[in-house]
Formats: C-alpha cells, sequence, structure tokens
C-alpha cells in the first residue's frame, strides 16, 4: 500500500522539550515538505527537500530542524526555541520539485501540544 | 515570496445549488495552481489543478478558472452535494514552494 506515514498521531510534550515526528514516503519521490497547519491560517511551509542530503527553509522555519539522509524519510524535529509549536503537522511529497512539480501527497498528519 | 489570499473564509450554500471560491496571487511567475479539499479530520487531497497556459479546467461539477492578468483564479461546485462539505486550499506555485490561501469552510445545508 503506497502512501506517506506520519507518526505518532498525538503527541504531547512538555515546554523545553524537543520532539521529533517522523515522515516516511514509499512512493520513490523526490521531493518532501513539511506544513503546519493552524486553524484559520491555512497551510504554512516550515521546510522542504528536493533530494536527499538537501533541504531549504520554508517561511516559519524559526524553531524548527529537518534531515534527509535517505529518500523516504523526512523526519521535522520541533525544538524548545519553537515559540507556539502547539499545531497540526503535515508531511507531504510530490514526484519532483521545481518548475515540473505537481500534485502534493499528504500523510495524515500529527498533531503535537505542548502542555 | 507568493502570497495567495482566499475567499470568503466560510461558505453556507443549500443542497444543488453552486459554489465559488475565490483566490488572488501575487508572483506573476507562479504557474500552477491547484484546489485540495480537506475533510474533517482527513488529510489534504487534491481535487483539481490548472497550469498556467489554460483559463479554464472541467471535471465533473468542478470547474476552475484561471485570469493571469489579474492574477487570480476560482473554483466552481455545481449542483452541491453534502459530501462537498468541506475545507477548500487554494494553492500558487512559483519557483519550488507551494503557498496556500487560508482555507474556506464549506457548509451544504440538505
Amino acid at each position: 500500500d503506497g502512501g506517506i506515514t506520519q507518526s505518532p498521531k498525538y503527541l504531547f510534550r512538555k515546554e523545553g522539550q524537543n520532539v521529533t515526528l517522523s515522515c516516511e514516503q514509499n512512493l520513490n519521490h523526490d521531493a518532501m515538505y513539511w506544513y503546519r497547519q493552524d486553524p484559520g491560517q491555512g497551510l504554512r511551509l516550515i521546510y522542504y527537500s528536493q533530494i536527499v542530503n538537501d533541504f531549504q527553509k520554508g517561511d516559519i522555519a524559526e524553531g524548527y530542524s529537518v534531515s534527509r539522509e535517505k529518500k523516504e524519510s523526512f523526519p521535522l524535529t520541533v525544538t524548545s526555541a519553537q515559540k507556539n509549536p502547539t499545531a497540526f503537522y503535515l508531511c507531504a511529497s510530490s514526484i519532483r520539485t521545481g518548475w515540473l512539480a505537481g500534485e502534493l501527497f499528504f500523510g495524515e498528519g500529527s498533531r503535537l501540544t505542548v502542555l | 515570496g507568493e502570497n495567495v489570499e482566499q475567499h470568503p473564509s466560510t461558505l453556507s450554500v443549500q443542497e444543488g445549488d453552486s459554489a465559488v471560491i475565490k483566490c488572488t496571487y501575487s508572483d506573476s511567475a507562479s504557474n500552477y495552481f491547484p484546489w485540495y479539499k480537506q475533510e474533517l479530520g482527513k488529510r489534504p487531497q487534491l481535487i483539481i489543478d490548472i497550469r498556467s497556459n489554460v483559463g479554464e479546467k472541467k471535471d465533473q461539477r468542478i470547474a476552475v478558472t484561471l485570469n493571469k492578468t489579474a492574477k487570480h483564479f476560482s473554483l466552481h461546485i455545481t449542483e452541491t452535494q453534502p459530501e462537498d462539505s468541506a475545507v477548500y486550499f487554494c494553492a500558487a506555485k512559483g519557483d519550488y514552494k507551494l503557498s496556500f490561501g487560508a482555507g474556506t469552510t464549506v457548509t451544504v445545508r440538505a
């Protein structure tokens, strides 16, 4: 069954703790993305990666970090420096990026709550 | 960077009526405009998209129109049904990034 798997689905964190959200895809897609979804604000891009061992900051990268050591994996770490981390996080992938990029395939999301 | 504005934020329609959602974008270099539907508790899914060399595209009850000169594009849903109730997001892509609008919550009244 091809697709994108995010884990965990729900996560609770104490202030001051780092947390890592997992994103795995078996679609053989080159590009992967992390979005943050807040009510009334749509989807905002945190980081994206076009190829293994390469990634770029999106619009709201502060307080987040990523890695892309394998084509199928793109984990997101929410650090203690992120001032308002409580949100719904969506991982996505596409066959390619750049001018020819097309449809994004999304995971089911991870809801992070900071207590 | 690209800025996408979406209106209205909420839309309530009677079953069988049409629904229209409008978006504007700022970057004239944007060349790809998808629409995503997100049902409650589910992941966003692509419902239709259009590229900058096309003015209109239809797929059954949904259609998208693009006006490059005015930098706006619209989603049209005809003969709305209860299963059309969801949040709809427009998006625009310039170079490498897809920028999303804030979303429109559509409610179809029976």
